[in-house]
């Protein structure tokens, strides 16, 4: 079945970079995601990556996939506080009856010291 | 805003009670999620609903139940309550099946508690 994986915490000083690294399992996962959950609230999509790409850069964004260790990373340049949230990788498989379904990691949980 | 609401937003209730949760997904979107966060397991799927059809289950108790209303919002209805059922139940919304976007619109969620 499909797992992922990543690690609970990581600590950063603002304007550092921040890297959120996670492994995931199922090889035939056409894309991978990033959300983003800020205090109280809900998880909201952050970006994602099509299983073909090896990189994507969105702004302060670049996100890292090695598809042959199934290793995926969320790098975010000059951390900012505002950026201190619980980040999740995600992973997308087929569950049939044309439906597609999520299996997300457990979240870093990023904080940012000022 | 991402367009889902949940209600409540904070439920406390007594171990061997009964509990609904109710979701309203974004305007248009057929596909409605259920997920439970907790601090051991994480996020987990339960099940996922498409135009009032049952889609797919996930890790979903058998004392748990869901279902998908004409109007497109649900219902999680949780029985006999455990103190392990104690967590953040998340209601997302797609406009599909989950399609190859894995684009997921979330609620705010709704805490429960059982003591």
């Amino acid at each position: 079945g499909e797992d992922v994986e990543q690690s609970l915490f990581l600590s950063v000083r603002e304007g550092d970079s921040s890297v959120i690294n996670c492994t995931y399992t199922d090889s035939s996962s056409t894309y991978l995601y990033w959300y983003k959950q800020e205090p109280g609230a809900g998880l909201q999509l952050l970006t994602y990556i099509f299983s073909n790409m090896d990189m994507k850069q969105d702004q302060r964004l670049t996100v890292l996939l090695n598809k042959k260790d199934k290793h995926l990373s969320l790098r975010i340049a000059d951390t900012q506080t505002g950026d201190s949230a619980i980040y999740f990788c995600a992973e997308i498989a087929y569950s049939g009856a044309g439906s597609y379904q999520l299996t997300f990691g457990k979240g870093t949980k990023l904080s940012v010291i000022p | 805003d991402s367009g889902v609401t949940q209600t409540p937003k904070h439920l406390i209730t007594a171990t061997g009670q009964r509990v609904t949760l109710r979701c309203s997904p974004r305007s248009g979107d057929l596909s409605v999620y259920w997920y439970q966060q907790s601090l051991d397991q994480g996020l987990q799927f339960l099940i996922q609903y498409y135009n009032g059809e049952e889609r797919a289950k996930g890790n979903i108790l058998e004392r748990f139940s869901a279902q998908q209303f004409p109007d497109l919002h649900s219902e999680l209805n949780l029985s006999s309550l455990e103190l392990g059922d104690s967590a953040l139940y998340f209601c997302a919304s797609s406009a599909g099946t989950g399609g190859n976007t894995g684009e997921l619109f979330f609620g705010e969620g709704s805490r429960l508690t059982v003591l």
